[in-house]
């Protein structure tokens, strides 16, 4: 069973940072590309970070540019979200997002839980 | 970037109801979409890509439709477990989502 485990929310000041983990199971973690995707409280989902399976590509969000660094560890079968800089705005529920293949080539096919980040003073 | 608008943004409906949700591409994204589904404090759920392939495991009463810039999700009977958020997805260039549509009990 395909599963994803985000670690590592928490509440931090402006300006601070914080390292999200995913931890994946039950597939072949280096054989797929993975996303990371945030949810606002109340609002709706915003496309944050990819990471192709080899890490030699990485996009993000012009909104986390220069902020937010993806990268993965294909050895533990863990995703990571270092969020720099944070603001406001960035409270959100983060989730780290399998992209599938095949049929669903660039789909998000499978999703985490979700965890907290909440910036504030 | 490619915005992804839907209507409306809340929708009030019935067990038993046909319901329709339409999602507008501001540019055309071929048949490069995807719906889905998500209850509070959960993660969304694949419903529908490529604008009408239903997810395996999805209840045949959703379907998709639409092409180009103009896309539709329909229910065609709801039933008490469809009350929840809808959204529509642009896979054709990086990822963007629709703002969102609630399907509440009337």
């Amino acid at each position: 069973e395909v599963q994803l485990v985000e670690s590592g929310g928490g509440l931090v000041q402006p300006g601070g940072s914080l390292r999200l983990s995913c931890a994946a199971s039950g597939f072949t973690f280096s054989a797929y590309d993975m996303n990371w995707i945030r949810q606002a409280p109340g609002r709706g989902l915003e496309w944050v970070s990819y990471i192709r399976r080899s890490s030699s590509t990485i996009y993000y969000a012009d909104s986390v540019k220069g902020r937010f660094t993806t990268s993965r560890d294909n050895a533990k079968n863990s995703l990571y979200l270092q969020l720099n800089n944070l603001r406001a705005e960035d409270t959100a529920v983060y989730y780290c997002a399998r992209e599938g293949s095949g049929d669903h080539d660039n789909l998000f096919d499978y999703w985490g839980q979700g965890i907290l980040v909440t910036v504030a003073s | 970037d490619i915005q992804m608008t839907q209507s409306p943004s809340t929708l009030s409906a019935s067990v038993g109801d046909r319901v329709t949700i339409t999602c507008q591409a501001s540019q055309s994204v071929t048949r490069w979409l995807a719906w889905f589904q998500q209850k509070p404090g959960r993660a969304p759920k694949l419903l529908v890509y490529k604008a009408s392939i239903l997810e395996s495991g999805v209840p045949s009463r959703f379907s998709g439709s639409g092409s180009g810039t103009e896309f539709t999700l329909t229910i065609s009977s709801l039933r008490p477990d469809d009350f929840a958020t809808y959204y529509c997805q642009q896979y054709h260039t990086f990822w963007t989502f629709g703002q969102g549509t609630t399907v509440e009990m009337k």
